[in-house]
């Protein structure tokens, strides 16, 4: 089983939805967790943080739920801009310092 | 302020040539890390560093050997190029103490064929 897992999508949404990826991990002493965003041919770049009582950062809010070891991120009001792969990144249990990376998730915003 | 800066972008090699991908950062990061990314596989970790005269191995690091003489390189080598390591390898740094621990500086990239 792999440490981080994601459905690659694509997902296909139009301008002004709601879409939501989720992500699990299988570690359960997993100590911190993200969301990177990476557009084609390009480097990941950090899009958030995610903690457990959640955060939000304008259209897009993630969650943390450690009990069910998932993730979630939500992105409101769907861009043409949102058009991306997003990954779900994980940094093991202590005392490791390395991020794994899940596989990605496809995001395409259509007019 | 360059952040990381990978070298060569591109690269065609041949079975069983060796050679080494640059990277460097300027940032005085602790955490230096390579990566490679396949479609369908995402972004695998080949080798890691979290400070200079100390590596670890990551999922996927066999064929591949690193070494940190400081803060700022971490070179990775292809000891005898194979077909299977046809990929884009990233580069990636990291502060280990303090806020921002959690997000990872890359580099533009270096797309590696190998014939």
């Amino acid at each position: 089983r792999k440490e981080v897992e994601q459905d690659p999508g694509p997902f296909n949404v139009p301008e002004g939805a709601t879409v939501a990826f989720n992500c699990t991990y299988s570690n359960s002493a997993s100590q911190s967790f993200f969301w990177y965003r990476q557009d084609c041919r390009k480097e990941p770049k950090l899009l958030m943080s995610v903690y457990s009582s959640g955060n939000e950062d304008g259209r897009f809010t993630a969650q943390l739920n450690r009990a069910s070891q998932y993730i979630s991120l939500l992105i409101r009001d769907s861009k043409l801009s949102d058009s991306a792969t997003y990954l779900c990144v994980v940094i093991g249990p202590l005392p490791t310092d390395k991020l794994i990376f899940g596989t990605g998730t496809r995001l395409q915003v259509f007019p | 302020n360059a952040g990381v800066t990978q070298t060569p972008k591109f690269q065609v090699l041949k079975t069983g040539q060796s050679m080494t991908l640059q990277c460097a950062q300027d940032m005085n990061h602790e955490y230096m890390s390579w990566y490679r990314q396949d479609p369908g596989m995402g972004l695998r970790l080949i080798h890691y560093s979290v400070g200079a005269g100390i590596t670890d191995q990551g999922e996927v690091p066999n064929g591949y050997n690193v070494s940190r003489s400081t803060t700022e390189d971490f070179p990775l080598r292809l000891l005898s190029a194979a077909p299977s390591q046809t990929s884009v390898y990233f580069c990636a740094s990291k502060r280990t103490s303090g806020s921002g621990t959690g997000e990872l500086f890359f580099g533009e990239g270096s797309r590696l064929t190998v014939l």
